[in-house]
Parts: C-alpha cells; structure tokens; sequence
C-alpha cells in the first residue's frame, strides 16, 4: 500500500461544475496535509493546506479532512478551463522537518 | 521576492557520469528540500537540510548526496548515473522547521544516455 493514493482520473468536469478531488493516506500520525496544483510542464504550486478535522474554505477551493478516516480531499467550485492541472496531495512524513509523501496526482479537465 | 531558482535547467549526460544540480531557496528560507519526479513515481523525497543540516533522507541509493551552505543554498550531486535516473528533480524551500509549505523551483530536467 502506498503511502499516499489519489485517484490518477482523468477527471473531467464541465466548466462552472464542482470538481471533487480525493486523497486517503496510510499514516495515522499524519498532521499536515497539502494540495498542489501542477499544470503541464511547470513545477508544482500550493493551493491549499489543511491541519485539523473539518473543512476549509480559500475562495472557489474547500478542502476537507477526516482524520479517522485518514481521507482528504479538494472541492473546486465553479470550475474554469484554467483549472485544467494535475493535483497533488501531499502528507507530512515524521514529526520533524518538512519531508512529504507525495500521491501521483489527479488530472484534472476542465471543459468549457 | 525571487523565487526558489534552480540550475541548470536542463541537463544531458551519459551513463557513469556525475552531476551537480543547484538551488537557492528564497530569501529567509532556511528548509531545503529536494525531490525527484518521475512520471511513474511521482514525486519522491530524496533529502530535506534545515540550517546546513540533513535532518530527513528518503530511501535512495548512496549515489544521491547533498548538502547546504551557510545562506542556505542547496546542491544535490549524483555520482554514478543510471538510466533510471532521468527525471525532474524539483527543490522546494520552506520557511519553518516542521510541516512547512514548500515553494518550488523550476527543476532541473536531467537526462542520461
């Protein structure tokens, strides 16, 4: 089992629907947990970061955690073709330092 | 602010050669964190250095080494290469010690014959 999986898609969403990303990880002592967004050919860029059970909302992104259920995922609101990327979650690894297991991302189209 | 800048940006060698990638983080960042992506594998932490110390390695062989100098600036080297070894290797700056967010470079797009 790997440490983090996402569901690889492709995903394609209609513009203006809602784009649901998941992501379910293996370590239970895992405290931080972030989500990228890397377009074709770039390296990859922070959209959201969530620590504590729930959701949290940045403009059209929401991302949700569920410690319990050592699941994460990304809601993009109001999709737009420029939110056509591969997404990828990221999952603290230890307790010290900034080291992160990556998931291999979800692509992500969205159609105008 | 300037970004996390790499170099080169791009890179050929062959077989059995060694090479020298090179970051430096953003100003006040003291966290530098390289990775290797792949697209079968997806990113893959390689080594993390907090103030010119490697506190975290990931599991890769001994030919991937680094180290990071006393204005934070980053070199990883791989000794020996490997076809397999053709990827993107992406380092990424942060601020704080621990789960920090990271600030990622251009990479360095690296390709052995």
């Amino acid at each position: 089992q790997k440490e983090v999986e996402q569901n690889s898609g492709p995903l394609s969403v209609p513009e203006g629907a809602i784009a649901s990303l998941n992501c379910t990880y293996s370590d239970r002592g895992s405290q931080s947990f972030f989500w990228y967004r890397q377009y074709s050919g770039k390296s990859p860029e922070l959209i959201m970061f969530i620590y504590s059970n729930g959701d949290k909302e940045d403009g059209r992104f929401t991302a949700q955690l569920n410690k319990a259920s050592q699941y994460v995922s990304l809601l993009i609101r109001d999709s737009q073709p420029s939110d056509s990327a591969t997404y990828l979650c990221a999952v603290n690894i230890g307790n010290t330092g900034n080291q992160f297991y990556f998931g291999t991302g979800t692509s992500l189209t969205v159609i105008p | 602010k300037a970004g996390v800048t790499q170099t080169p940006r791009y890179l050929i060698k062959t077989r059995g050669q060694q090479v020298t990638l090179s970051c430096s983080p953003i100003s006040g960042h003291r966290s530098v964190s390289w990775y290797q992506q792949t697209p079968g594998q997806g990113l893959q932490f390689l080594f993390e250095y907090f103030s010119e110390t490697q506190r975290n390695k990931g599991n890769f062989p001994g030919r991937f080494s680094g180290r990071q100098f006393s204005n934070s600036r980053s070199e990883m080297n791989v000794s020996t290469l490997e076809l397999g070894d053709s990827a993107l290797y992406l380092c990424a700056s942060s601020f704080g010690e621990t789960n920090e967010k990271l600030f990622f470079g251009s990479g360095t797009q690296l390709s052995v014959l």
